[in-house]
């Protein structure tokens, strides 16, 4: 069974810092992979996805992600962190055969110092 | 485009009763939404499928009598939590899987709803 993988539980960084977050996944084929934000209370955002094609992914907010299949990695970067960036991310997958469902990984919080 | 809302936003009810959360995707269609619970500091745990014109699909462990799934148009979806109680209280998030081969298989959430059962 698919299942994803988010290593770190919180990360700290200061305002104007690059930053990365890890996703790692487990799925025989290639997935769908996804990334999402979500603020106190609210629901999640799109910030990008990975269906096939390029594996450097653009999204909205100034994040990027690479998918990596030798590392079954989805990591998502941004080069210049905004203190409004601070939130909850989530990475999920989904699969060529059960599109309709999404594996979520537990989220990173993010906090950023002024 | 491929907004989803989600009306209450927060309900405060008292055990014993039944709670009505819509979710509705207001700029396309939806015939496949998605209903999750997530508890505090915690992912999102997928509760069931909802597809559009017939029953619901449970995930292990949900009790389908208790949380009443209905789909009955393609831009509303509907769960009912029925005669809550302080262990139902949490956050629940709807989502619709939009259409078309521009968006394939992506899933747009709505903003939530806070159930607190007193």
């Amino acid at each position: 069974a698919q299942s994803v993988t988010q290593p770190d539980i919180h990360i700290t960084v200061s305002e104007g810092a690059s930053l990365e977050l890890r996703c790692n996944y487990s799925y025989g084929a290639t997935p769908y992979l996804f990334w999402y934000v979500q603020s106190p209370g609210q629901g999640l955002q799109l910030l990008l996805k990975y269906f096939s094609g390029d594996t450097l992914v653009q999204g909205i907010k100034g994040f990027e992600a690479e998918f990596k299949r030798s590392q079954s990695s989805f990591n998502l970067r941004k080069p210049s962190v905004h203190w409004s960036d601070a939130a909850e991310y989530f990475c999920a997958v989904g699969t060529v055969y059960n599109t309709d469902k999404l594996i979520f990984g537990t989220g990173t919080r993010l906090q950023v110092f002024p | 485009g491929a907004v989803v809302s989600q009306h209450p936003s927060r309900v405060i009810c008292k055990s014993g009763t039944s709670v009505k959360i819509e979710c509705r995707s207001l700029d396309f269609q939806a015939t496949t939404m998605f209903w999750y619970r997530q508890f505090p500091k915690q992912s999102l745990m997928l509760m069931a499928t909802s597809n559009e014109g017939s029953k619901a699909t449970y995930e292990q462990g949900v009790e389908k009598d208790k949380f009443l799934i209905n789909h009955a148009s393609l831009t509303l979806s509907t769960l009912t939590v029925t005669s809550a109680h302080p262990e139902d209280s949490s956050f629940y998030i709807c989502s619709a899987l939009c259409p078309g081969l521009i968006d394939q298989e992506t899933q747009y959430f709505g903003p939530g709803t806070r159930l607190l059962v007193l």
